[in-house]
């Protein structure tokens, strides 16, 4: 059964460094999300992505967030310069077309120290 | 904004009960998923529906546009059947992320 892949599953990085998280989507589909979990809190969106570039995001994701689809397969989140507060577990989602069934990854946990 | 509601928040539960799981939303959606989290926090997409109601295997999930709630069924439950079941919805003003709910916390105990 097709299935979202993130890596890393957990990432420890210091504060002020970028960070890379990396999804493949399933491959037929057409919109990638990510979203966001601090932890004891509800998962948040931060940004669509559709047709190569963005087409919604949310007020969480500020200049220091950026996305990417560097090939036909990869999308990418990149933190810039990661703060303490950017600790969270943070999924990346697909769906064959905008509000249809959404598939998550097992997410990758990023903590910032 | 579009606001999604859960409860309860917590259950504990023994094994073969009923448990219903409910959900609200303040905004008309398009769509609202059903999801599960298991310790270690992958996401399962367990239904989407936009209407009436969707059965797959001992879960059932049926959803009330005129008033704004759905609710999550699960017959004959297990121990393996405890996580968190999450209900996230589109909102009909047009937004391609999900609003989430909190969570329901679900214990079966055997």
């Amino acid at each position: 059964e097709p299935e979202v892949t993130q890596t890393p599953s957990h990432q420890v990085t210091q504060m002020g460094q970028e960070v890379i998280l990396r999804c493949v989507p399933i491959s037929n589909h057409l919109y990638f999300y990510w979203y966001r979990q601090i932890l004891g809190q509800k998962v948040e969106f931060l940004v669509s992505f559709y047709n190569n570039e963005i087409s919604e995001k949310s007020e969480i994701f500020d200049d220091q967030f950026s996305v990417e689809r560097p090939d036909g397969s990869n999308f990418t989140l990149k933190i810039r310069s990661t703060k303490l507060e950017d600790s969270a577990m943070y999924f990346c989602a697909s769906s064959v077309h905008r509000n249809t069934e959404a598939f998550f990854g097992q997410g990758t946990r990023l903590t910032v120290v | 904004k579009n606001e999604v509601e859960q409860s309860p928040q917590n259950l504990t539960a023994q094994e073969g009960e009923f448990i219903t799981i409910n959900c609200s939303y303040s905004v008309g959606i398009s769509a609202l998923h059903w999801l599960q989290q298991h310790p270690g926090g992958g996401i399962v997409s367990l239904f989407m529906l936009s209407s009436g109601k969707k059965k797959h295997g001992r879960l059932i999930a049926t959803i009330n546009i005129q008033e704004k709630h759905s609710s999550l069924h699960i017959t004959a439950s297990h121990p393996r059947d405890s996580a968190v079941y999450i209900c996230a919805d589109y909102s009909g003003g047009g937004a391609d992320g999900l609003t989430f709910g909190k969570g329901t916390h679900l214990i079966i105990q055997p």
